[in-house]
């Protein structure tokens, strides 16, 4: 099993740039999880779906933060404009529905200068 | 806010030593999880702990659980410098119809083991 694929790795973008970043879940995985994580304010969920369809976006910092999963092994997550603040790194994470456990990709490092 | 909070936020220790990392939350949960980061890398799964469960084994990892005080802890025995990594616990509140529900980290230990 390939585990949760992230993509890009790093990305660095100027202020005001459109960002998108990628995940595909564990393959038969049907809860996709994003994250954030900074210093300041540890790993902040952001959003997540069940079966294609978000559940909970209440994380999500502002209107300029959006997520899709337009398939079961497709996810995105936009920022659209950056600002520096948005500098992180950026986990998706899935799970089976009724399983507890979360397998985590290796994130996506991204620094909005 | 954050419904776990690690304790210590940082612990330096020699090979060998044994590394013990508490947890408290806040609110009624239905089970509780350790995760270790490595520098760089994303999340991985170590142990649960059901909130019906005081303790866990795993390896050379134990885990227990104390409903009571809201409050867990991770021992990590004969540590090893691989060990070297953040630990988080987290939490998932009481089920609700068997879906899937978000699970809400702390802000992590990181454990240093010098060899």
């Amino acid at each position: 099993d390939a585990g949760v694929i992230q993509s890009p790795r790093h990305e660095v973008t100027e202020m005001g740039q459109e960002v998108t970043l990628r995940c595909k879940p564990i393959s038969g995985h049907n809860s996709l999880f994003w994250y954030r994580q900074t210093m300041m304010r540890g790993l902040e969920l952001l959003i997540y779906f069940n079966n294609n369809v978000p559940i909970d976006d209440s994380g999500m910092p502002e209107d300029r933060f959006s997520a899709k999963m337009p398939n079961a092994s497709f996810s995105t997550l936009k920022i659209q404009p950056s600002e520096p603040r948005d500098s992180a790194v950026y986990f998706c994470a899935s799970s089976l529905v009724g399983r507890e456990t979360q397998y985590f990709g290796p994130g996506t490092r991204l620094l909005v200068l | 806010s954050q419904q776990g909070e690690e304790d210590p936020q940082a612990l330096s220790i020699q090979e060998g030593e044994n590394a013990t990392m508490n947890c408290s939350y806040k609110t009624s949960i239905n089970n509780l999880q350790w995760y270790r980061q490595n520098s760089g890398r994303g999340l991985v799964h170590l142990i649960l702990i059901r909130s019906n469960e005081r303790e866990k084994h795993s390896g050379r990892l134990r885990v227990t659980l104390d409903t009571s005080k809201k409050s867990s802890s991770l021992l990590i025995t004969a540590s090893r410098a691989a060990d070297t990594a953040s630990y988080f616990c987290a939490t998932g509140p009481p089920n609700s119809g068997g879906s899937n529900y978000k699970l809400t980290f702390g802000k992590g230990t990181l454990l240093t083991v010098n060899p």
